[in-house]
């Protein structure tokens, strides 16, 4: 089966800049997540969607980060403005659903800069 | 709140050697362990479960609650076994929570 595709994979703005990635899930997975991952660290998770609705969104800096994912298929995500500490690899998963012994599949991820 | 502890940032072992990569975690609840891994050029994607009990590539990991550990171990490294290894725990809420990643190297 095909996998969960982002683009673009590569991304370089100036701060307070907007920028904006995209996310096409596995197809019949439910579940789908965003995650930040900042050079050094583990992945964060920043949004999580059942269908088209918002399960987690608790780390999601919603000042200048938001998500939506119409249709409960793709999704993006934007950031705007951005600042030089948005600097990392985004990161989408799916999953069938969120539940117990169902696997996260992740995305190649983009590589944001911000300069 | 829960936390993934992966103390070793680089771990270095010759080919052939035993490895053992350490995760320990904070949970007040019952955790999911996982273990994933990312090689070169590749994606994340999951190595192993602590609920499936099973071994693989020669990987295997054994929750102790005891010691809050999910220590990953391989008793002969290979060339391929190169790669970023994060350790992770579902909570409650089934969100994912990943340690901050071993770079495992294994030398010829």
């Amino acid at each position: 089966e095909a996998g969960v595709a982002q683009s673009p994979r590569y991304k370089i703005i100036e701060k307070r800049q907007s920028v904006a990635f995209w996310c096409n899930p596995i197809s019949g997975h439910a579940t789908l997540y965003w995650y930040q991952q900042i050079l050094g660290q583990g992945p964060k998770l920043l949004i999580q969607f059942q269908n088209n609705g918002v399960v987690d969104d608790s780390q999601l800096p919603k000042d200048r980060f938001s998500a939506e994912r119409l249709k409960g298929v793709d999704s993006t995500l934007k950031i705007q403005p951005a600042k030089l500490e948005d600097s990392a690899v985004y990161l989408c998963a799916s999953s069938v659903r969120p539940t117990s012994g169902n696997e996260q599949f992740f995305g190649p991820g983009t590589r944001l800069t911000v300069l | 709140a829960q936390r993934v502890t992966q103390p070793e940032k680089l771990l270095s072992v010759f080919k052939g050697a035993p490895v053992e990569l350490k995760c320990n975690y904070s949970y007040s609840g019952s955790p999911e362990l996982f273990w994933y891994v990312q090689y070169s050029r590749q994606r994340l994607q999951l190595l192993l479960r602590h609920i499936s009990r099973e071994s693989i590539k020669g990987f295997t990991a054994d929750l102790n609650k005891g010691e809050t550990s999910f220590h990953l171990k391989k008793p002969f490294a290979q060339e391929e076994d190169s790669a970023m290894y994060y350790c992770a725990l579902r909570n409650g809420a089934q969100k994912l929570v990943f340690g901050q990643g071993t770079r495992l190297t294994i030398n010829p």
